[in-house]
């Protein structure tokens, strides 16, 4: 499986855009990148997946950079419920696994 | 939006006895599911792949006599922890991903504590 490397922990305050990098620079041709978020005791979360443009939906925005290598989540405003655990995954195919990581840990501060 | 149904939430039982988790995609059908277990402060693991109509995958170093998996319709998986033991106490996890939607997201359950004492 393609490995994804991301920052332990980050902190943001609240009410402020928060960047989450993500290195892959590993990623074949056909490898999605996607985001997931588990906040305590829950199951994870999708968030948003892409493979070479940039994505935007309601909760986020994914930027890959153009070499694939690296991306990022960008969550635009930061509220409180968005202290989460963040696993950038890679994944291909229909079936394929989604095999999780360390993840980051976001703190947002009141 | 699509949801994954995961029962129990939580279950405390006995050193010995047998708990079966259930997981059910309520509006989407999924010839494929995965199971996950994380015990505290960690990441998830996989643990298997379920698939309809056929033998679950199994990762590298889990027992499939331990953890069995039955995958008996489009809409429904089950886990079974037999001979549950202290060190199987975890958060079990469930997802699944709808058909016919290659490199979609997947779908979670909410999972399910188990604590054997």
């Amino acid at each position: 499986d393609a490995k994804t490397t991301q920052p332990n922990s980050m902190e943001s305050n609240e009410e402020e855009p928060v960047h989450l990098p993500c290195n892959h620079s590993t990623i074949s041709g056909t490898d999605y990148i996607h985001w997931y978020r588990q906040l305590p005791s829950q199951g994870p979360e999708y968030v948003i997946h892409g493979l070479t443009s940039n994505v935007n939906n309601r909760m986020a925005s994914l930027a890959i950079a153009e070499d694939r290598k690296s991306s990022t989540l960008i969550l635009h405003r930061a509220t409180l419920r968005d202290a989460a655990v963040y696993y950038c995954i890679l994944s291909e195919g229909r079936d394929d696994k989604i095999i999780f990581g360390k993840g980051t840990r976001l703190h947002i501060l009141p | 939006g699509a949801v994954v149904s995961q029962h129990p939430s939580r279950v405390i039982c006995k050193s010995g006895t047998s708990v079966k988790i259930e997981c059910r995609s309520l509006d989407f059908q999924a010839t494929t599911m995965f199971w996950y277990r994380q015990f505290p402060k960690q990441s998830l693991m996989l643990m298997a792949t379920s698939n309809e109509g056929s033998k679950a995958t199994y990762e590298q170093g889990v027992e499939k006599d331990k953890f069995l998996i039955n995958h008996a319709s489009l809409t429904l998986s089950t886990l079974t922890v037999t001979s549950a033991h202290p060190e199987d106490s975890s958060f079990y996890i469930c997802s699944a991903r709808e058909n016919g939607l290659p490199n979609e997201k997947l779908f979670f359950g909410s999972g399910t504590q188990l604590s054997v004492l």
